[in-house]
């Protein structure tokens, strides 16, 4: 069975630092990643998803993924944060390409000026 | 446009009374979802297709139900018998091609609040 662990429900961090959002998951077989971004009343746009053999990740508005087999982890990080990155970010997983999606609680990102 | 659209956006139902969402794809896609959002627990399964005619409950079925008569329309009958209806539903799409990963797209999202 899949499952995924975002640590921390709630991250702030300002202007222009660090964005670091922690995903681990739980797979039997090669899992499939995803991060998704929801902004409030709306639906959830992907952010990338993690192919096998791109350790890498890079996906849209400057956010990246780093897939740890060891560490079963699946970081989201953006260098800069900007003020229209606060949202909602969900990190997801499958474990095959025919299987269900199963999604984190989710983390709310703010932006301090 | 390609896309998912779930309606109403807004819903409010009576208590006792059954209510369905709609959701309809023209992406051609296999496979549907509906997810239940509450704050604080991400996004919750409810039931989902892989085919036409056939569908699979997930981690929250009770009380509700779905058919999926058509490949395009998956919509969601939430019954008298779910004692907390109120949240936001998401109704999302994929393809389903082995070996590949495929996201899923998702609607808007439909508010339902019982009164």
């Amino acid at each position: 069975a899949q499952s995924v662990t975002q640590l921390g429900s709630h991250v702030s961090v300002s202007e222009g630092a660090l964005v670091l959002l922690r995903c681990n998951y739980s797979s039997s077989v090669p899992p499939y990643l995803f991060w998704y971004v929801q902004y409030p009343n709306q639906g959830l746009q992907l952010l990338l998803k993690y192919t096998t053999g791109a350790t890498l990740v890079k996906g849209i508005n400057g956010f990246e993924a780093e897939f740890k087999k060891s560490e079963t982890s699946f970081h989201l990080t953006k260098p800069s944060a900007h003020m229209s990155d606060a949202a909602e970010y969900f990190c997801a997983v499958r474990g095959s390409s025919a299987s269900k999606i199963i999604f984190g609680s989710g983390t709310r990102l703010s932006i301090r000026p | 446009d390609g896309g998912i659209t779930q309606s109403p956006k807004y819903l409010f139902r009576k208590e006792g009374q059954n209510v369905t969402l709609s959701c309809e794809q023209n992406l051609n896609h296999d496979a549907m979802y509906w997810y239940r959002q509450d704050p604080g627990q991400g996004l919750r399964l409810i039931y989902y297709s892989q085919i036409v005619n056939d569908f699979q409950k997930g981690d929250i079925a009770e009380g509700y139900s779905v058919s999926r008569e058509k490949k395009e329309s998956f919509p969601l009958t939430v019954t008298s018998a779910q004692k907390n209806p109120t949240a936001f539903y998401l109704c999302a799409s994929s393809i389903e091609r082995a070996g590949v990963n495929t996201e899923a797209f998702f609607g808007q999202g439909t508010r339902l609040t019982v009164v």
